[in-house]
């Protein structure tokens, strides 16, 4: 089976815009999560999606938002870009069943606000 | 953000060393994981641990879901270079899609 694809795998924006990441789960997974990646704060937990509706929200502003599609392909978007939005954008599927499984990670994002 | 408590930050071995690292939290988990990173990719799944005081092994890895289901280990028998790496641990509560990470442990293996 193929892994998790994520697009574009690097982007580079300027403040005050905003950016759209895309991602493409394992096939027959129903759940993506997404994550931010920085050396200061790791990896935390931004959302995950199942069955295009959003079933988690990690403790970020407004101005993280995520959507699911019905092939469970999911996006992110981030309005008003900050300088300390720079940081690996990480998308992870799982089957998202009714026992508990595990994430796979794509290879991330990485976006650079200058 | 909560963050579990990984150690050791870092270490620098020789080759065929083994290698300990663990993961502890003040609360519970129903799932622990281990992840390795390297530069450029994102987090490649290596053990899954779903039962408290399960104790699984991949090749040379093998790790324990600890029997208070606020800790785990991972150790790596005989090193080599090809482990050198981010490792990660990630705690799960119940079958949601949220996981909580440690810090991650540095490796750096000497040839």
């Amino acid at each position: 089976k193929a892994g998790v694809t994520q697009t574009p795998r690097y982007l580079i924006k300027t403040r005050g815009q905003q950016v759209t990441l895309s991602c493409s789960p394992i096939s027959g997974h129903r759940s993506v999560s997404w994550y931010q990646q920085t050396p200061g704060q790791g990896l935390q937990f931004l959302f995950e999606y199942f069955s295009e509706t959003q079933r988690n929200k990690g403790n970020f502003p407004g101005r993280f938002s995520g959507r699911q599609f019905s092939n469970s392909r999911s996006e992110m978007n981030v309005s008003t870009l900050e300088l300390g939005d720079s940081a690996l954008y990480l998308c992870a599927s799982r089957p998202g069943g009714s026992s508990p499984d595990t994430q796979y990670f794509g290879p991330g994002t990485r976006l650079t606000v200058l | 953000g909560q963050q579990l408590n990984q150690s050791p930050q870092s270490m620098f071995i020789q080759e065929g060393e083994d290698v300990s690292m663990n993961c502890t939290s003040s609360s519970i988990f129903n799932t622990w994981l281990w992840y390795k990173q390297e530069p450029g990719e994102g987090p490649v799944l290596l053990i899954a641990l779903y039962k408290a005081g399960e104790l699984t092994s991949n090749g040379r890895l093998t790790a324990q879901f600890g029997i208070t289901r606020k800790d785990s280990f991972l150790n790596i028998s005989a090193s080599i270079p090809s482990d050198v790496g981010i490792y990660f641990c990630a705690g799960q509560r119940g079958n949601t899609g949220k996981l909580i990470f440690g810090q991650g442990t540095t490796l750096q293996v000497k040839p």
